[in-house]
């Protein structure tokens, strides 16, 4: 099992729609969590942390959720910008930093 | 505003050619990382560096070896490529801590024939 899971969908939603993704961990021990974002054929980029009280920027909307162990992500009112691929990372504290990848979901908002 | 340098950009190799990936950061970041990403997959980590002069391995190490020449720049070598070595290649860099954001370099397109 991966220790990180993602729906890889694609998800294809018309301009304006709500789309969320789920993530799901195995490591209990885990302590930070993120949303990155990858445009095609380019570097990752961090779109938000993830705070287990929840938090949100702007159209999105990241939850975590320890006892299930899975963090969200909520996009409202999508744009045809937001289409790109969207991933989970997970770190642990013991890792020195290191962060762990989900495949990513990805993403295409049509007109 | 730099950020995370890596070269080359784009790269074709025979089977059993050598190569060196150069990767460079002005952020003064203590954690650095090599990954591979396979087309349709995730980011997988081949190696890693807490800080100067420490190396340790990732989840697919094999094949590669690397060298963190100072606090700036980490290296990751193919000393004899293999056609399962196409992939693109990023390196990125963070403060150490579990709570930092990683910084991506543009990527290398490793091709090998």
């Amino acid at each position: 099992r991966k220790e990180v899971e993602q729906d890889p969908g694609p998800f294809n939603v018309p301009e304006g729609a709500t789309v969320a993704f789920n993530c799901t961990y195995s490591n209990s021990a885990s302590q930070s969590f993120f949303w990155y974002r990858q445009d095609c054929r380019k570097e990752p980029k961090l779109l938000m942390s993830v705070y287990s009280s929840g938090n949100e920027d702007g159209r999105f909307t990241a939850q975590l959720n320890r006892a299930s162990q899975y963090i969200s992500l909520l996009i409202r009112d999508s744009k045809l910008s937001d289409s790109a691929t969207y991933l989970c990372v997970v770190n642990m504290v013991t890792n020195a930093g290191k962060s762990t990848f989900g495949d990513g979901t990805t993403l295409t908002v049509k007109p | 505003n730099a950020g995370v340098t890596q070269t080359p950009k784009f790269q074709v190799l025979k089977t059993g050619q050598s190569m060196t990936l150069q990767c460079a950061q002005d952020m003064n970041h203590n954690s650095m990382y090599w990954y591979r990403q396979d087309p349709g997959m995730g980011l997988r980590l081949i190696y890693y560096s807490a800080s100067e002069g420490t190396t340790d391995k990732g989840e697919v190490p094999n094949g590669y070896n690397v060298s963190r020449l100072n606090k700036r720049e980490f290296s990751l070598r193919l000393e004899s490529a293999a056609p399962s070595q196409t992939s693109v290649y990023f390196c990125a860099s963070s403060h150490r801590g579990r709570d930092t954001e990683a910084f991506f370099g543009q990527g290398t397109r490793l091709t090998v024939v």
